[in-house]
């Protein structure tokens, strides 16, 4: 079951500019978790930000969390090219062991 | 360190042929372990995961189905492929204290 919803779905900006992505979910939630995924690969990890939290931030990443609005989004800063890769959010649900994936926005940087 | 095997890296099978990929991790004890699969430029679909051996938990029915022989093993397996059974299999261990999970390099079927 997908619980994560990301928007938009695409989105491709100049470098250096900043990018936002969007994630909303259904069910009450132990943490949300961001990941990004170049073409053909596994899923890295990037950031985890735990339901009593609002804010996080991890080098060029900003992740906020309102967890009344069952929302997310994760904003990278000075973007690079280097930054193009899918981007997905996840839910670790509360009471449950499993980790469950939105859709992903796809981001490219162009140079 | 902690290491995620997951084989074979790409497989093309024949419709009706039996599957069976597998994950090991290494340098961990009773992770939760996790099967997803992914369509062309789409999201991870949960398929299976595991808290324990023995012991699976089933998403979406279909299929396929799960084994988890050893502590750090997890099978995903098939007795007869579909078309529709074709994308690209990943497999990822958590601790069971839960939190970021880690990743194999995946699995792309092609069944035809």
């Amino acid at each position: 079951s997908q619980q994560g919803e990301e928007d938009p779905q695409a989105l491709s900006i100049q470098e250096g500019e900043n990018a936002t992505m969007n994630c909303s979910y259904k069910t009450s939630i132990n943490n949300l978790q961001w990941y990004r995924q170049n073409s053909g690969r596994g899923l890295v990890h990037l950031i985890l930000i735990r339901s009593n939290e609002r804010e996080k931030h991890s080098g060029r990443l900003r992740v906020t969390l309102d967890t009344s609005k069952k929302s997310s989004s994760l904003l990278i800063t000075a973007s690079r090219a280097a930054d193009t890769a899918s981007y997905f959010c996840a839910t670790d649900t509360l009471g449950a062991q499993k980790l469950v994936f939105g859709q992903g926005t796809r981001l490219t940087i162009n140079p | 360190s902690q290491t995620i095997h997951q084989w074979p890296a790409t497989l093309v099978q024949p419709v009706g042929s039996p599957l069976s990929l597998e994950c090991t991790v290494e340098g961990t004890s009773n992770p939760n372990l996790y099967w997803y699969r992914q369509a062309a430029g789409r999201g991870l679909q949960l398929l299976f995961y595991s808290i324990g051996i023995d012991q699976i938990s089933s998403e979406v029915p279909q299929n396929l189905s799960a084994s988890r022989p050893q502590d750090r093993q997890f099978i995903l397996s098939s007795k007869k492929l579909l078309l529709s059974d074709s994308g690209f299999y990943l497999c990822a261990w958590r601790s069971f204290r839960l939190g970021e999970a880690f990743f194999g390099q995946g699995t792309r079927l092609t069944v035809v």
